[in-house]
């Protein structure tokens, strides 16, 4: 498995501002992902974060919007944008590990936008 | 119609009764399985990962897989008060990297001392 942190733990921003956040992992990985998680629905893929490239981001989700960095190997950071109350959700970060290739998850940002 | 349909809860049941846990797909394509369990305010960890159809057995949890009719179970034996969470099914059509999961809603389970 994997052990990975995300910061911030939680924030609350105001309309129309952005916020960055960072995920770290313990060891070298290829593939980062960021997911969304709103109340009631399911963890939606934002983008797919592969170090040395471009993101790729899924249906309805735009770089302006979701600008994502790659430094390296172990960090990846995810930028919410010009934000609105839409916004408020959780963020995790995940990364594929093990002899399968399965994904292991951050501990979440959880976003409120007023 | 979702590709992927969990059962919505919540669900509430007493300490050391078994807890059966499902999700319907419709995406045939679909052949790796896995169930993940969120504790509150905690990211989702990795619960069981399977291949195909078939049973597979950790411990307390059994996932279960019957391909034929698009349905995968969790069961949880002697269920726990440390076993409330949300349970989130996903799956995927391929494995190896960089495999895209498609996920349930998630159900939240609350195991009563």
């Amino acid at each position: 498995s994997a052990v990975i942190s995300q910061k911030p733990s939680r924030d609350i921003c105001q309309r129309g501002t952005s916020l960055t956040i960072q995920c770290q992992v313990d060891s070298q990985v290829t593939m980062m992902f960021w997911y969304r998680q709103q109340p009631g629905q399911s963890l939606t893929l934002i983008a797919t974060a592969n170090q040395g490239s471009e993101a790729t981001y899924e249906s309805g989700f735009v770089i302006d919007k979701f600008p994502i960095s790659r430094p390296n190997l172990t960090f990846s950071t995810l930028t919410v944008s010009n934000m609105s109350p839409e916004d408020s959700s959780i963020y995790l970060c995940s990364v594929e590990a093990g002899p399968f290739y399965e994904q292991y998850f951050g501990p979440g940002t959880r976003l409120t936008v007023t | 119609q979702k590709e992927v349909e969990q059962d919505p809860g919540p669900l509430s049941v007493p300490e050391g009764a078994i807890v059966s846990l499902n999700c319907t797909y419709s995406n045939s394509a679909f052949q790796y399985f896995m169930w993940y369990r969120q504790y509150s305010r905690k990211g989702p960890e990795l619960l069981m990962y399977t291949y195909s159809s078939g049973n597979k057995e950790d411990g307390r949890f059994t996932a279960q897989v019957d391909k034929s009719s698009k349905y995968i179970s969790l069961f949880i034996r002697d269920s726990q008060p440390s076993d409330s969470a949300t349970y989130l099914c996903a799956m995927s059509a391929r494995g190896g990297a960089n495999s895209k999961l498609t996920f349930g809603k998630g159900i939240t389970l609350s195991v009563r001392p």
